[in-house]
C-alpha cells in the first residue's frame, strides 16, 4: 500500500519563479494538508484540501495557493519566489476522524 | 509561528536508557500529536493523546498531557539506535477532530549512544 507520494523530490528555482509541487495522498485518505518546514524548525502549516476545497489557512501570504482534484491528489503553487522560501516543503494526508496524519518524503526547494 | 517549544532540544543517551521529552504549548487544544523525523525527511505520527485524556501508552511509548500546565511528555523506554531521530509535538486547536492543521513545536533531536 503506497503512502503519500511527493513530486519532485528537489528543486531548484530562481526568485522571481513559479513552482508546483504535487501530492498523492495515501490510498483512502481524502483530507490533504501541506506544510513548509525550514531548516532546523518544526513544520508549519500552509493550509488544508477537503472535497476539493481549502478548509484551513495557516498564516502564509496569498502567493501559496493549492488546489485539490477529485482523485484527492493536491498541488501546491508559490508565486514571485522568495529566497526564504527555500525549505521542504511536506504534504500530509488523513481521512476524516483519522488519528495521525501520513506525511510524504518532502519536496526540498531551493530559491537562487 | 510555532505553538510551543519541545525541552531539551537535544538530548544524547546511551542505548537502553529511557529518553524523556517535554513540550509546551500556548493555546488550548482538542488534542495532542508527537511525530518522529528521520533525518528531514518525512514525519512519521506516533501517537495522539486528547485533551480530555492524561496518559497513552503505545509499546515503548508513554505520553502524558497536562491541560492545565499546557504541556505534555514523551517517554521512551529502553531506547535502540533506531530512535535516533527528531521528535515533534504538534496540537490540533481547530474543530477538534483528527485531520485538523497541526501546530508544530522546534522538536528534541535525539541521539541514542551504541
Amino acid at each position: 500500500d503506497a503512502g503519500v507520494t511527493q513530486s519532485p523530490t528537489h528543486l531548484i528555482k530562481t526568485r522571481g519563479q513559479q513552482v508546483t509541487l504535487r501530492c498523492s495522498p495515501k490510498s483512502g485518505h481524502d483530507t490533504v494538508s501541506w506544510y513548509q518546514q525550514a531548516l532546523g524548525q518544526g513544520p508549519q502549516f500552509i493550509f488544508q484540501y477537503y472535497e476539493e476545497e481549502e478548509r484551513q489557512r495557516g498564516n502564509f501570504p496569498d502567493r501559496f495557493s493549492g488546489h485539490q482534484f477529485p482523485n484527492y491528489s493536491s498541488e501546491l503553487n508559490v508565486n514571485a519566489l522568495l529566497l526564504g522560501d527555500s525549505a521542504l516543503y511536506l504534504c500530509a494526508s488523513i481521512t476524516r476522524g483519522g488519528k495521525g496524519y501520513t506525511f510524504g518524503s518532502g519536496t526540498r526547494l531551493t530559491v537562487v | 509561528s510555532q505553538q510551543g517549544e519541545e525541552d531539551p532540544q537535544a538530548l544524547s543517551i546511551q542505548e537502553g536508557e529511557n529518553a524523556t521529552m517535554n513540550c509546551s504549548y500556548k493555546t488550548s487544544i482538542n488534542n495532542l500529536q508527537w511525530y518522529r523525523q528521520n533525518s528531514g525527511r518525512g514525519l512519521v505520527h506516533l501517537i495522539l493523546i486528547r485533551s480530555n485524556e492524561r496518559e497513552k501508552h503505545s509499546g515503548r511509548l508513554r505520553v502524558t498531557l497536562d491541560t492545565s500546565k499546557k504541556s505534555s511528555s514523551l517517554l521512551i523506554t529502553a531506547s535502540r539506535a533506531a530512535d535516533t531521530a527528531s521528535y515533534f509535538c504538534a496540537t490540533a486547536s481547530y474543530s477538534g477532530g483528527g485531520a485538523d492543521g497541526l501546530t508544530f513545536g522546534k522538536g528534541t533531536h535525539l541521539i541514542i549512544q551504541p
